[in-house]
């Protein structure tokens, strides 16, 4: 157990609907990190919360969108839900922002049929 | 934009031999690089890090090299093991970001 909570595990939805994945960093960081990776690829980097903030964008879709909340858990926001967006999502935090380690959760797979 | 990348998407050892991973990367002003082991259907679990001030650093039969003069980094498994079967992911911070490679899939014949 890395100490980064993600839920839920699996996730099945059809195309067009809206899904949210929730994250629980490890205890004492304030930072969370949001990845997506697509079958046989590498981790594309979403987005980055510290304390409550946006801190950084990747290549988000403007679909997509999230939020890290007061007891720093975060959620990330799927909407309008379309094939290609089946994948894993990943959330990883760590200390603060900049910090260097990263500490991934187990992920959420979400398959759109 | 700048890009961490791999040589090699999959390698192939027979058990008890030496593995080497590599990794090129492009972006200069990064000062700090991470090799990350995904099993299947887990989240990548750190393996081991080095900064830009240093050329090599050891961990338990893992070694890895950093080469800035051509920006590049390697993973070296010693007496590898069924159980490092994974995809190995290099990264690099260069700000308040980890930057990820495309991976490659260590396979340990027995």
């Amino acid at each position: 157990d890395s100490g980064v909570t993600q839920t839920p595990k699996h996730l099945i939805t059809a195309t067009g609907q809206r899904v949210t994945l929730r994250c629980s960093p490890r205890s004492g960081d304030l930072s969370v990190y949001w990845y997506q990776q697509s079958l046989d690829q590498g981790l594309q980097f979403l987005i980055h919360y510290y304390n409550g903030e946006e801190r950084a964008k990747g290549n988000i879709l403007e679909r997509f969108s999230a939020q890290q909340f007061p007891d720093l858990h975060s959620e990330l926001n799927l909407s309008s839900l379309e094939l290609g967006d089946s994948a894993l999502y990943f959330c990883a935090s760590s200390v603060a922002a900049g910090d260097y380690g990263y500490t991934f959760g187990s992920g959420t797979r979400l398959t759109v049929v | 934009g700048e890009s961490v990348g791999l040589h090699l998407p999959t390698l192939s050892v027979q058990e008890g031999d030496n593995s080497i991973i590599n990794c090129a990367y492009s972006n200069s002003a990064s000062d700090y690089f991470i090799w990350y082991k995904q099993e299947s259907g887990k989240g990548p679990q750190f393996i081991i890090d080095i900064r830009s001030n240093m050329d090599k650093r050891q961990g338990q039969r893992v070694t890895v090299l950093l080469n800035k003069t051509v920006k590049h980094l390697s993973l070296q498994i010693a007496a590898t093991q069924p159980g490092d079967s994974a995809v190995y992911f290099c990264a690099e911070n260069a700000g308040n970001m980890l930057t990820f490679g495309g991976g490659t899939r260590l396979m340990v014949k027995p």
